[in-house]
């Protein structure tokens, strides 16, 4: 089965404790990326990834890090963790960037205390 | 920049009314158009897209026309159904070229409840 797969779904943690959350897509999609969703701002883009070794910032980078060394996975790092950080986050693939629609995982609940 | 702007929410409606969510976009050009469903506790999943102007997507009852002159894209949906309940969130992407190449854009999300 086509999925885009997160873990963990949900992750309580500390300020500064850093943490990753996984992403893996089995549809052998170029294109990859992470946003983050919060009430009434909708989802904006933390960064994004047109293949292998290529990322690039998107409108929210600040206290993110991702790496792109496999075409199937896309981690997002969160170094030092801050309560501002509390979101709920999606990572998303497409087949490449032109246009097409995204497949997006079902999303890690992430609480910073 | 680009941005989309969908209607506020949240939307009460009675099982079988009409539906519209309002969404209008700010862009430079012709991006591709696309209305994302999320149900509870799931991630976004395509409901419909177009990809030029006049163009309209259709899917599970649902429409939206690219409408290039008043850059709107507003969701209808004749008859709604419990089972219609999620968020809705319009969103724009571009095909090609540009220091946007392959962003998506989404509007802030409007939350639909339908009362059986």
């Amino acid at each position: 089965e086509a999925q885009v797969t997160q873990n963990p779904r949900y992750l309580i943690t500390v300020t500064g404790k850093k943490l990753t959350v996984t992403c893996s897509q089995n549809m052998n999609h170029e294109y990859m990326s992470w946003y983050r969703q919060d009430p009434g701002l909708g989802l904006r883009q933390i960064y994004y990834s047109m293949n292998v070794e290529v990322t690039d910032k998107g409108d929210v980078p600040e206290g993110y890090k991702v790496s792109r060394k496999e075409k199937r996975n896309f981690p997002l790092i969160l170094e030092s963790p801050s309560p501002n950080q509390t979101s709920l986050y999606f990572c998303a693939s497409s087949f490449n960037s032109k246009g097409e629609k995204l497949f997006f995982g079902s999303g890690t609940q992430l609480s910073v205390l | 920049g680009d941005s989309v702007t969908q209607m506020e929410g949240p939307v009460t409606l009675s099982e079988e009314a009409f539906l519209t969510i309002n969404c209008t976009y700010t862009a430079t050009g012709y991006p591709s158009l696309f209305w994302y469903v999320q149900y509870p506790g799931e991630g976004l999943q395509l409901l419909l897209k177009a990809t030029k102007a006049d163009d309209k997507g259709s899917n599970k009852g649902f429409e939206a026309t690219y409408r290039k002159e008043t850059t709107s894209f507003h969701l209808e949906k004749g008859s709604v159904q419990v089972s219609d309940s999620a968020v809705y969130f319009c969103a724009l992407r571009w095909g090609a070229g540009g220091t946007s190449y392959g962003k998506l854009t989404f509007g802030q999300g409007t939350i639909l409840t339908v009362h059986p």
